[in-house]
């Protein structure tokens, strides 16, 4: 089956500094990324669409300078947190859309701990 | 009115019984339908999905949707502890998900 998987699985940070995640479709080519942040106990909740060699289209209310996003290969995403603060302690999920276009394989997430 | 709907939770069953989660959705251009399990602290996983009104089965589990209603359901059969996570339900738009339901399952 189609696998995505997050690198690292959790961090720990101190407030100011960066934090990238990485996400890749290991067994297929996803031309489309999803990145999502959720919350304890909500669901998750989109922040960009990430497209192979085009930039991202961000959510309302998403910071796209503060949430950079880079899809430079058919099997890589990346997210960076730039100037990481306490309220962007979350939990980052990724996503792949598949072949079919309808479904998508999420990753395993990384959980960001902002001190 | 939210997109998607669904019981938070939690729904605590014992093993073995029949679980029932559903989920409303607002939009009627939703073609296809999706439900996910969530573990704790982990991503989500697609579990089934279909493209039409009626039944799709899978094992233990079984969705089922009335597009006139703009309902669907997840049914799981002799459930277990196993399957005790989040349900999420993802009607149509793949960007859209439900807040999901908590399942528990006891031994």
């Amino acid at each position: 089956g189609a696998v995505v998987s997050q690198h690292p699985s959790w961090v720990i940070c101190k407030s100011g500094t960066s934090v990238k995640i990485e996400c890749r479709s290991l067994d297929f080519q996803a031309t489309t990324m999803f990145w999502y942040r959720q919350f304890p106990k909500q669901s998750l909740m989109l922040m960009a669409t990430s497209n192979e060699g085009s930039k991202a289209t961000y959510e309302q209310g998403v910071e796209k300078d503060k949430f950079l996003i880079n899809h430079a290969s058919l099997t890589l995403s990346t997210l960076t947190v730039t100037s990481a603060h306490p309220e962007d302690s979350s939990f980052y999920i990724c996503s792949a859309e598949g072949l079919l276009q309808e479904t998508q394989y999420f990753g395993p997430g990384t959980r960001l701990l902002v001190l | 009115q939210k997109e998607v709907e669904q019981d938070p939770g939690p729904l605590s069953v014992p093993e073995g019984a029949i679980v029932s989660l559903n989920c409303t959705y607002s939009n009627s251009a939703f073609q296809y339908f999706m439900w996910y399990r969530q573990y704790s602290r982990k991503g989500p996983e697609l579990l089934m999905y279909t493209y039409s009104s009626g039944n799709k089965e899978d094992g233990r589990f079984t969705a089922q949707v009335d597009k006139s209603s703009k309902y669907i359901s997840l049914f799981i059969r002799d459930s277990q502890p196993s399957d005790s996570a989040t349900y999420l339900c993802a009607p149509g738009n793949k960007l859209v998900f439900g807040a999901g339901t908590i399942l528990r399952v006891k031994s």
